[in-house]
């Protein structure tokens, strides 16, 4: 079956822009999870949804936000960009949240 | 604050050597697993460990779970080169959210 797939791929903002990344999980799976991956600090968590509501939320700014649609998609959205969001943005889906993530190849976002 | 602390950041080794790679940490989880990621790709699980003691083995790969279920240690023997790429270490608890380490880089070259 179809692997979990983000786009787009890559982009590149200036600072002060905004961006909306998408996800479509594995068929079948109803919890996203988002993570951003840098160099310095590794994966760290953003946030997770299960049917539409977000259950766990990382230590990032308010300017970092998602949603999830009634067909499991997920966006995030990271508002008045700055230097330091320039990172890779994974997604990963599971299957009732059994804790095995299955992840894409992620959004690589530059931000200048 | 990195909750998992990975041991080494980097290893390069010679086709055929066994190496182990550490992942450590003071709080307890449930689980625990382990992932591999390569360049340009998303991390790929390669295994879960839940129990305290437990010991799996993926081919040339085995895992270790730390008895009080805090750390644990991925061993690969005679390693090749399609085993290069980032090993990463990732904590389960209560919240729906993985703590991840910041991996281990390893480059088997010919």
């Amino acid at each position: 079956k179809a692997g979990v797939t983000q786009t787009p791929r890559y982009l590149i903002k200036t600072r002060g822009q905004q961006v909306t990344l998408s996800c479509s999980p594995i068929s079948g799976h109803r919890s996203v999870s988002w993570y951003q991956q840098t160099p310095g600090q590794g994966l760290q968590f953003l946030f997770e949804y299960f049917s539409e509501t977000q259950r766990n939320k990382g230590n990032f700014p308010g300017r970092f936000s998602g949603r999830q649609f009634s067909n499991s998609r997920s966006e995030m959205n990271v508002s008045t960009l700055e230097l330091g969001d320039s990172a890779l943005y994974l997604c990963a889906s599971s299957f009732e949240n059994t804790g095995e993530l299955f992840f894409g190849e992620g959004s690589r976002l530059t931000v200048l | 604050t990195q909750l998992l602390e990975q041991s080494p950041q980097f290893l390069s080794i010679q086709e055929g050597e066994n190496l182990t790679v550490y992942c450590n940490s003071s709080s307890v989880f449930s689980s625990l697993q382990w992932y591999r990621q390569e360049p340009g790709e998303g991390p790929v699980l390669l295994v879960t460990v839940v129990t305290g003691g437990e010991v799996k083995k993926l081919k040339r790969l085995t895992f270790q779970f730390g008895d009080a279920r805090k750390d644990s240690s991925l061993h690969i023997t005679a390693a090749q080169p399609g085993d290069t790429g980032l090993y990463l270490c990732a904590g389960a608890n209560s919240g729906y959210a993985l703590n991840f380490g910041k991996g281990t880089s390893l480059l088997v070259t010919p």
